[in-house]
């Protein structure tokens, strides 16, 4: 079935270092992909998305390109903050759009 | 913007009774989803509901869980007696209609806390 794998956490960076947060997935058909974000206490936000191959979804200086090749969607940012500290869900819509699938989610804490 | 809400934002409950967690999803959506995430583990899909039925459910939702919209604006998820392991927090999230994958809106989420 389908599914997602996702970079375990928790991860650390100093303020304006590069961010990479690794996702791959399976799935049958041509799913859609999302990077959701949960900041500390609130619930999931969508961060971008990629509806098919090779697009780019960007949003706040976060990007992450639908690579169907190497069947990966990575988040990619570079220069974070401290304010980018947050929990970071890479999630697949199946052809329907109807059942989304995440990945375990990866903890990001940005330092000063 | 609009958003899903959720309420109440903390639910504690006896093991065995009855809780209902409530949602508004966003007024012109039409696809209703409600989603579990326990404590430092993935968010795990649960239902979803269109056209006042539901169309898919994981092996999570079992005969202890229902699914209802009440009345034009509520999308409720009712747990009918429940379990320790049922802690957890509890997403409701409304998708529109339209473009095929667009992405589901989420809200804040309900803190369910058995005891």
């Amino acid at each position: 079935g389908d599914s997602v794998t996702q970079m375990e956490g928790p991860v650390t960076l100093s303020e304006e270092a590069f961010l990479t947060i690794n996702c791959t997935y399976t799935a049958t058909g041509y799913p859609s992909l999302f990077w959701y974000v949960q900041y500390p206490g609130e619930g999931l936000q969508l961060l971008l998305k990629a509806t098919k191959a090779d697009d780019k979804g960007s949003n706040k200086g976060f990007e992450a390109t639908y690579r169907k090749e190497t069947t990966s969607f990575h988040l990619e940012k570079g220069s974070v903050q401290v304010s980018d500290s947050a929990v970071y869900f890479c999630a697949l819509s199946e052809s329907t759009g109807n059942q989304f699938y995440f990945g375990t989610g990866t903890s990001l804490t940005v330092i000063p | 913007e609009p958003e899903v809400t959720q309420t109440p934002s903390h639910q504690v409950t006896q093991m065995g009774q009855e809780v209902i967690l409530r949602c508004v999803p966003i007024s012109n959506h039409l696809y209703f989803y409600w989603y579990r995430q326990i404590l430092g583990q993935k968010v795990e899909f649960l239902v979803s509901f269109y056209n006042n039925e539901i169309s898919e459910k994981s092996e999570i939702f079992d005969d202890q869980f229902s699914v209802e919209r009440p009345d034009g604006s509520n999308f409720t998820l009712k747990i009918r007696s429940t379990k320790l392991e049922d802690s957890a927090m509890y997403f409701c999230a409304s998708r529109g209609q339209g473009v095929r994958n667009q992405p589901q809106h989420f809200g804040d989420g309900t803190r369910l806390s058995i005891l």
